[in-house]
């Protein structure tokens, strides 16, 4: 099975600032990842998909790269809407898998 | 637009069955360019994805190791729906489940979670 870390666990930041998730695979998994952002209550997001493509409706202040086992996610400048966890996920092989996930708060 | 609709008990006794529905529209369970899967998320265990069914021509089925022995998910094209059955739960399968389409290995549509509770 493919592992997927993220770094950092948990980031707090001030309003405007840029954010930078990062996410690595146990393996190359080429560009077959997805950012989702998941809030309390609500189901997770799809936000990025192949590791840079921007979902239909999501805000250009989001966005993704990398390839093979080392990926990240950025927003560009943080607001208070984009308070909740962020999650990689891998579909390159089976099972599909998710990473544990960065928690986004506001400074 | 799509939606996706979930069913089914918020407490299950240990060594009983887990069974949940979840009804599709704007979509068919056939439909050639998705699959439907089941994913849960519990504090211990994050965002597990547990299996998903799909049909190309026939339909196939895929399950994740940790509870292959254990889980079923099956198309009801009568219904537009489908749906999940874990059998033999014990406490650690205390989660929120979700049902979510993928597409292309992404998943885009999700239902709006069922807390599942495993407890005598």
């Amino acid at each position: 099975d493919i592992q997927m870390t993220q770094s950092p666990s948990s980031l707090s930041a001030s309003v405007g600032d840029r954010v930078t998730i990062t996410c690595q695979a146990s393996q190359d998994i080429r560009k077959n990842l997805n950012w989702y952002q998941h809030k309390p209550g609500k189901a997770p997001k799809l936000l990025i998909y192949d590791a840079s493509r921007l979902e239909t409706g999501v805000p250009s202040k989001f966005s993704g790269s990398g390839s093979g086992t080392d990926f990240s996610f950025t927003i560009s400048s943080l607001q208070p809407e984009d308070i909740g966890r962020y999650y990689c996920q891998q579909y390159d092989n089976l099972p599909f898998s998710f990473g544990p996930g960065t928690k986004v708060d506001i400074k | 637009q799509v939606q996706l609709q979930q069913s089914g008990p918020g407490l299950v006794k240990p060594s009983q069955t887990l069974s949940l529905t979840c009804a599709i529209s704007g979509d068919s369970v056939s439909s050639n360019r998705a699959a439907w899967n089941w994913i849960r998320q519990s504090p211990s265990r994050g965002l597990e994805w547990l299996g998903r069914t799909y049909y190309r021509s026939k339909w196939y089925n895929h399950y994740a190791p940790s509870v292959k022995s254990r889980i079923t998910i099956n198309p009801d094209t009568s219904k537009n729906q489908f749906s999940l059955q874990l059998n033999s739960v014990i406490p650690e399968d205390t989660a929120v489940y979700y049902c979510a389409r993928g597409t292309t290995g992404a998943f885009d549509i999700w239902g709006q979670g069922t807390m599942v509770t495993v407890s005598s």
